[in-house]
């Protein structure tokens, strides 16, 4: 079974600039989470989706951060301009269904903001 | 709101000791604690999990032990090899919020061969 795919892997942008990362979870997996993990701490959630539907998206920057899964399968994040505390890991996560506890997750994008 | 406390930071083990790692949580709400483990540059592995109706769950050289009444859960790693040397996460989840997860932050243990 394939994991959780994450790219690209790393990325170096200017402040302001705009970054977009991308996510394809475990096939058949219908949940869905984007964490933030700034160096040297625990992954803090930003938004999940249940399909193509949001779940929660308390916890995400709505000014200048966006999600999205279209299809109910592959997820995009995007941020709109950068700023240099935006400088982290993007972990992806996906599980079988809503209320499944386990959450497998990918390699992460890692995100310097110069 | 921090409602995941980890401790220690870091932590330094000889080959063949016992790793200890502590968490409290203060949401009561809270039906699910997992501990993962993060190599450099790779995302968290689900290692062990513990629902609140249990005291204590061991799989192999791991074991969590769980007190309901104090709030705290903590990750016992026995016989502690090098290749255990990584980051190590508490979380909590409850079912009521989508399961979504609420991390510590994180103790790097390091096994001195």
């Amino acid at each position: 079974e394939a994991g959780v795919a994450q790219s690209p892997r790393y990325k170096i942008i200017e402040k302001r600039q705009s970054v977009a990362f991308w996510c394809n979870p475990i096939s058949g997996h219908a949940t869905l989470y984007w964490y933030q993990q700034i160096l040297g701490q625990g992954p803090k959630l930003l938004i999940q989706f249940q399909n193509n539907g949001v779940v929660d998206d308390s916890q995400l920057p709505k000014d200048r951060f966006s999600a999205e899964r279209l299809k109910g399968v592959d997820s995009t994040l995007k941020i709109q301009p950068a700023k240099l505390e935006d400088s982290a890991v993007y972990l992806c996560a996906s599980s079988q269904r809503l209320g499944s506890y386990e959450q497998y997750f990918g390699p992460g994008t890692r995100l310097t903001v110069t | 709101q921090q409602q995941v406390k980890q401790s220690p930071q870091s932590l330094i083990v000889q080959k063949g000791g016992i790793s200890i790692i502590n968490c409290a949580y203060e949401n009561t709400a809270f039906d699910y604690f997992p501990w993962y483990q993060q190599f450099p540059g790779k995302g968290p592995a689900l290692l062990i999990a513990i629902r609140p109706d249990v005291s204590e769950k061991k799989e192999g050289r791991f074991t969590i032990s769980f007190n309901k009444s104090a709030k705290q859960f903590s990750l016992h790693i026995m016989d502690s090899q090098p290749g255990d040397s990584a980051t190590y996460f508490c979380a909590a989840s409850k079912e009521t919020s989508g399961s979504r997860l609420t991390f510590g932050e994180g103790t790097q243990l390091t096994v001195n061969p």
